[in-house]
C-alpha cells in the first residue's frame, strides 16, 4: 500500500511569513512529486513538481524533495491571505498513477 | 495545460437513481481518471479510462456501481449507479500530462453530488 502522509493542520501563519508544508511517502521506488492547491469549493491545482533530490524555486513558491528520507515539503514566503487552501502532496512511481496526501489547510491571517 | 470541463457541475438526486458525469477535454490525451473526494477528505482514484480498451478500476470500486464509457480521446463519462446517501461526493475527471511529464494530472471542476 503506497502511503502519503501530511499534517492536516489547519497551519495558521501571519501575512507576510513563510509556511511549510511537509509530505511523507512510503514508496522508495517514486520518482516525481507534486504539491496541488485546493480552494474551497474547487478543484485541486498543480502549482509545483519536482523530480530531483535539493531545492526547486517558482516565484514565492519553493518545493524541496529528499529521497533518502522520503519527504518533500512546500515553502510559501511572504504568504498572502490569498494563499488560504488545501494544500495536496502526491506522489508518482509511474505508470499514470498519482497517491494523494489528505491535504494540509492552510489559512494566512492578514 | 488542457482546459477540462465537467458537466453537471452540481446536482442533487434521490435514492435508488442513477446519474451520468460527462468529462470533455480541449485536445486529445490517452489517459483520464476519475477521482471522487468525500467531504473533507482527499482524492481517492476510481478508475483509470483508456480510450478503446475497458476503465480499470481500484480496490472498492466495481463496474456495476460506476460504469464508465471512452468513446473517444476527448471524452468520457462516469455513471454513478442505484445511488445511496454515501454516494455524496465530489466527482473529479481527470488528464495526465504532458507538461511537465505524463504522470502530471491535471483537474476538471468537478462534479458535486447530493444524494438524498
Amino acid at each position: 500500500q503506497k502511503e502519503v502522509e501530511q499534517n492536516s493542520g489547519p497551519l495558521s501563519v501571519p501575512e507576510g511569513a513563510i509556511a511549510s508544508l511537509n509530505c511523507t511517502y512510503s514508496d522508495r521506488g517514486s520518482q516525481s512529486f507534486f504539491w496541488y492547491r485546493q480552494y474551497s469549493g474547487k478543484s485541486p491545482e498543480l502549482i509545483m513538481f519536482i523530480y530531483s533530490n535539493g531545492d526547486k524555486e517558482d516565484g514565492r513558491f519553493t518545493a524541496q524533495l529528499n529521497k533518502a528520507s522520503q519527504y518533500v515539503s512546500l515553502l510559501i514566503r511572504d504568504s498572502q491571505p490569498s494563499d488560504s487552501a488545501t494544500y495536496l502532496c502526491a506522489v508518482s512511481a509511474g505508470a499514470n498513477n498519482l497517491f494523494f496526501g489528505t491535504g494540509t489547510r492552510l489559512t494566512v491571517i492578514p | 495545460s488542457a482546459v477540462i470541463s465537467q458537466k453537471p457541475s452540481r446536482d442533487i438526486c434521490q435514492r435508488g437513481t442513477s446519474l451520468t458525469i460527462q468529462c470533455q477535454v480541449d485536445s486529445q490525451v490517452t489517459m483520464m481518471f476519475w477521482y471522487r473526494q468525500q467531504p473533507g477528505q482527499s482524492l481517492t482514484l476510481i478508475a483509470t479510462a483508456n480510450q478503446g480498451s475497458e476503465a480499470t478500476y481500484e480496490s472498492g470500486f466495481v463496474i456495476d456501481k460506476f460504469p464508465i464509457s471512452r468513446p473517444n480521446l476527448t471524452f468520457s463519462t462516469l455513471t454513478v449507479s442505484n445511488m445511496s446517501p454515501e454516494d455524496s461526493s465530489i466527482y473529479l475527471c481527470s488528464v495526465e500530462g504532458p507538461v511537465p511529464s505524463q504522470e502530471t494530472q491535471y483537474f476538471g471542476p468537478g462534479t458535486r453530488l447530493l444524494v438524498l
